[in-house]
């Protein structure tokens, strides 16, 4: 069955500090992995797609499908990087297919 | 830019009672997904509709529910006798050829 694990329920940081929300999944064909964030009281938002090797807002991602993970990193933690992050995985590169979610992180990042 | 919009932001019924929650995908798109997320828990999958009909549904997505596109952009998800365990936030998200979901703001959902 297909899974995402976000291991850490919170994640506090200091501004400045570096970043990372841990995501593992499990799927035993090649999935095409997201990373959405939640900011207060707004809509689920793409951050990032790993078939797109962006950086945005500053963060990136690599899939490593060896050890079947897809965190995401961030060099320098701003305050407005606060928020929800999801990680999830669609299991086959095609519109109208589930998404499969990880249940969060809780990034708190302070001055 | 276009974006998924939900109506109402928040509902309250009672126990047994019909509800049906509204979504606005965005316009050109041809996918659309009902999600929902109990609090404290996980984002979950109930069910995509492509071309008039159901094109994956998970085990959530029971007889209680169902989905309809009404007219050429409203996007429905029915609940048919609702039950205190149907208390959640409900998303919805659309899709145009790419497999990227936009979603909306969520409808809150209060069973008593």
């Amino acid at each position: 069955a297909q899974r995402v694990t976000q291991p850490e329920k919170l994640l506090s940081v200091f501004k400045g500090a570096p970043v990372e929300l841990k995501c593992n999944y499990s799927y035993s064909g090649s999935p095409e992995l997201f990373w959405y964030v939640q900011y207060s009281r707004q809509r689920l938002q793409l951050l990032l797609r790993h078939i797109s090797r962006e950086s945005i807002k500053g963060f990136t991602a690599d899939l490593n499908k060896g050890e079947t993970s897809f965190h995401l990193k961030k060099p320098f933690a701003q305050e407005e990087d606060s928020a929800m992050y999801y990680c999830a995985l669609i299991r086959a590169n095609q519109a109208g297919t589930a998404l499969i979610f990880g249940k969060g992180t809780t990034l708190s990042v302070s001055s | 830019e276009p974006e998924v919009t939900q109506t109402p932001s928040h509902q309250v019924t009672q126990m047994g009672q019909e509800v049906i929650l509204r979504c606005v995908p965005i316009s050109n798109h041809l996918y659309f997904y009902w999600y929902r997320q109990i609090l404290g828990q996980k984002v979950e999958f109930l069910v995509s509709f492509y071309n008039n009909e159901i094109s994956e549904k998970s085990e959530i997505f029971d007889d209680q529910f169902s989905v309809e596109r009404p007219d050429g952009s409203n996007f429905t998800l029915k609940i048919r006798s609702t039950k205190l365990e149907d208390s959640a936030m409900y998303f919805c998200a659309s899709t145009g050829m790419s497999i990227t979901q936009y979603f909306g703001p969520g409808t809150r959902l209060t069973v008593l």
